[in-house]
């Protein structure tokens, strides 16, 4: 149980592009879901965090018109990396809890971006 | 401000040699710790946690973690490493809210020499 997916699992775009990755919980029901970002040999940085029918979250020093989070439903959240540059190429990690977890998130897969 | 310090970038052990990897936290109220595993270019995998109770957690795989309030520590160990476990380690330190954020070390690569 408790299965995170993410897709794409890769993706490659143009600079200047927009780019849309999807966190679906597979088996429960994700009342907050949280967006990282990982460089490369680097920890997990936290993005943003997501409830169901609110509005996310940003960490301090994340844009939020740049990192578009949508939390629709209680399985899906999507982020939208709008008008993508070279330096937004990384590692894209999403997780989900639920409200009896006990606040365990639990990983999707992760999407590896390469904006050229 | 809740912080994870895992001092150890990288560690190599023979296979077979046991294995300690360090992770002190810094936490205001009581913490879950988490350790995680990620394979290179994969998700997070979760090897154990602490919320409560016994402070000496099993996880998969064979590793274990202790969990020392006065040290703010949660080392984990395994006690006889194998090639497959070369992977980078990352230890977790949240709260207790619904949306809790969890902060991580930096990691640690574990390197298993044949």
């Amino acid at each position: 149980g408790a299965v995170v997916s993410q897709h794409p699992s890769r993706v490659i775009c143009k600079s200047g592009t927009s780019v849309k990755i999807e966190c679906r919980s597979l088996d429960f029901q994700a009342t907050t879901m949280f967006w990282y970002r990982q460089f490369p040999k680097k920890s997990l940085m936290l993005m943003a965090t997501s409830n169901e029918g609110s509005k996310a979250t940003y960490e301090q020093g994340v844009e939020k018109d740049k990192f578009l989070i949508n939390h629709a439903s209680l399985t899906l959240s999507t982020l939208t990396v709008t008008s993508a540059h070279p330096e937004d190429s990384s590692f894209y990690i999403c997780s989900a809890s639920a409200r009896l977890s006990y606040n365990e998130q639990f990983f999707g897969p992760g999407t590896r971006l390469t904006v050229l | 401000a809740q912080s994870v310090t895992q001092p150890d970038i990288h560690i190599t052990v023979s296979e077979g040699a046991s294995l300690e990897l360090r992770c002190n936290y810094s936490y205001g109220a009581t913490p879950y710790l988490f350790w995680y595993v990620q394979s290179p270019g994969q998700g997070l995998q979760l090897l154990l946690k602490y919320f409560s109770g016994d402070t000496l957690v099993q996880g998969i795989k064979g590793f274990e973690a202790e969990f020392k309030r006065s040290q703010s520590s949660f080392n984990l160990r395994k006690p006889s490493v194998h090639w497959s476990d070369a992977a980078e380690y990352f230890c977790a330190v949240g709260g207790t809210g619904t949306a809790s954020k969890l902060t991580f070390g930096t990691g640690t690569r574990l390197q298993v020499t044949l």
